[in-house]
């Protein structure tokens, strides 16, 4: 498996706090993504990161930030959270953007906004 | 973007091969087929992935069509563990997203 660990696991916040997300992997690969995943929408991308302060956003960026600082660690910010928010957040790593290259995900972090 | 058209749910006996299809007529030349499964709400699991050739490794087998228009994922022998959400997904040219569709909820039975 892949060494990607995605913090916390679970977290539940209330509305307007804001809440970072954290992304480590150990595999030194370029390409970090966020995905949320809902019922009835599969993964959507959030946001990606093409190298260390490289990131550009996803299909779903509203209401969402990330930093990358160093190659291993991508932040996910909501900087004022909200229920719609509430999701399955999938952290996932790619050594290039080909498409002969596989991503590998992290487990997850199950979010929820009151 | 390429996009892929599965069925919603498939049922298969366990110890038998399960045969998951998979529908990709707008599929580009340079551009993959990828297959993930999802177990529970655990983080999407890569299984194999082609181009024009048929691919084995350890979990499965890729069978993609000479006009590469559709593809089969092969589990040879279905265990129960293989119960999960199989995706059939293009990884699209110069696009750094890979887009996941509803996939094929895959049901291995005693």
């Amino acid at each position: 498996d892949a060494g990607i660990t995605q913090s916390p696991r679970h977290k539940v916040t209330e509305t307007g706090t804001p809440v970072t997300l954290r992304c480590h992997q150990t595999e030194n690969h370029r390409y970090m993504y966020w995905y949320r995943q809902d019922p009835g929408h599969g993964l959507r991308l959030i946001h990606y990161s093409y190298g260390v302060k490289d990131t550009d956003k996803g299909e779903v960026s509203d209401g969402y930030s990330v930093s990358r600082s160093k190659t291993e660690d991508f932040l996910l910010t909501l900087e004022s959270a909200t229920s719609s928010q509430t999701s399955v957040y999938f952290c996932a790593i790619s050594e290039s953007r080909s498409t002969n290259e596989k991503l590998f995900f992290g487990s997850g972090t199950q979010l929820s906004v009151l | 973007d390429a996009k892929t058209t599965q069925p919603p749910s498939m049922d298969c006996a366990e110890g038998r091969a399960a045969n998951l299809p998979c529908n990709h007529s707008t599929i580009s030349g340079n551009e993959y087929v990828y297959w993930y499964r999802q177990i529970h709400s655990q983080g999407p699991q890569y299984i194999i992935h082609g181009l024009k050739n048929n691919e084995t490794n350890e979990m499965a087998s890729l069978i993609i069509t000479e006009d590469r228009k559709s593809s089969t994922l092969i589990l040879p022998h279905a265990t129960l563990r293989d119960t999960a959400v199989y995706y059939c997904i293009v990884r699209v040219a110069d696009n750094n997203d890979m887009r996941f569709g509803a996939g094929t909820r895959l049901t291995v039975k005693p």
